[in-house]
């Protein structure tokens, strides 16, 4: 079945770091891969997302690409802020089992220190 | 303003005492969801539903029931809960156009004691 695997956590990092959250992926078909986040006491916000191989997503200054040689999508910042602390999830939406089905990893959490 | 709401946001309950939880979505969105969410093992789908009376198993359905009565509402009943439903739970809606962009409401937190 489709799954995804992300880095363990938690990560903490100084301001102004460079981030790089990894995420690998197993799936049939062709998935689109997504990032969201989760800001403390909220739901899930779409950060970005992927729908094809090579596809690079980006938002707020983090960037993801679709390698499907490697199945993977790491998430990286080049200078993170301490608003960036959330919780960050690697997802996939497999279209052959039905586009809106999501497969999450297990998220990792980001602290980002002053 | 666009949003996916749910109520109770808390709620501790005993073991077997009937709850439901309301989720409503205000954006003509076909697909909705329920999720929990739990240490460790990331957001696992509980039911989900395509359209109106449509509603299928995701990967974690028992213990747990959904109706799709009407497109705005979609809520999650526990007819005999237990600790181990215990965790916090998601709602979230979509279109198929976004193909797996979903709305998330801001998450129920249940103590089942």
């Amino acid at each position: 079945g489709n799954s995804v695997t992300q880095m363990e956590g938690p990560v903490t990092l100084s301001e102004e770091a460079f981030l790089t959250i990894n995420c690998t992926y197993t799936a049939t078909g062709y998935p689109s891969l997504f990032w969201y986040v989760q800001y403390p006491g909220e739901g899930l916000q779409l950060l970005l997302k992927a729908t094809k191989a090579d596809d690079k997503g980006s938002n707020k200054g983090f960037e993801a690409t679709y390698r499907k040689e490697t199945t993977s999508f790491h998430l990286e910042k080049g200078s993170v802020q301490v608003s960036d602390s959330a919780v960050y999830f690697c997802a996939l939406s497999d279209r052959s089992q039905g586009a809106q089905k999501l497969v999450f990893g297990q998220g990792t959490r980001l602290t980002i220190n002053p | 303003e666009a949003q996916v709401t749910q109520n109770p946001r808390y709620l501790i309950t005993v073991t077997g005492k009937k709850l439901t939880v309301t989720c409503s979505q205000n954006m003509n969105h076909e697909y909705m969801s329920w999720y929990r969410q739990d240490p460790g093992l990331g957001l696992r789908q509980i039911y989900y539903s395509m359209n109106v009376e449509v509603t299928d198993k995701g990967d974690v359905p028992e213990g747990y029931k959904v109706s799709r009565k009407e497109k705005r509402n979609f809520p999650l009943i526990l007819e005999s809960p237990s600790p181990n439903q215990t965790s916090l739970y998601f709602c979230a809606s979509s279109t198929r156009a976004l193909s797996g962009w979903q709305y998330f409401g801001p998450g129920t937190r249940l103590t089942v004691t």
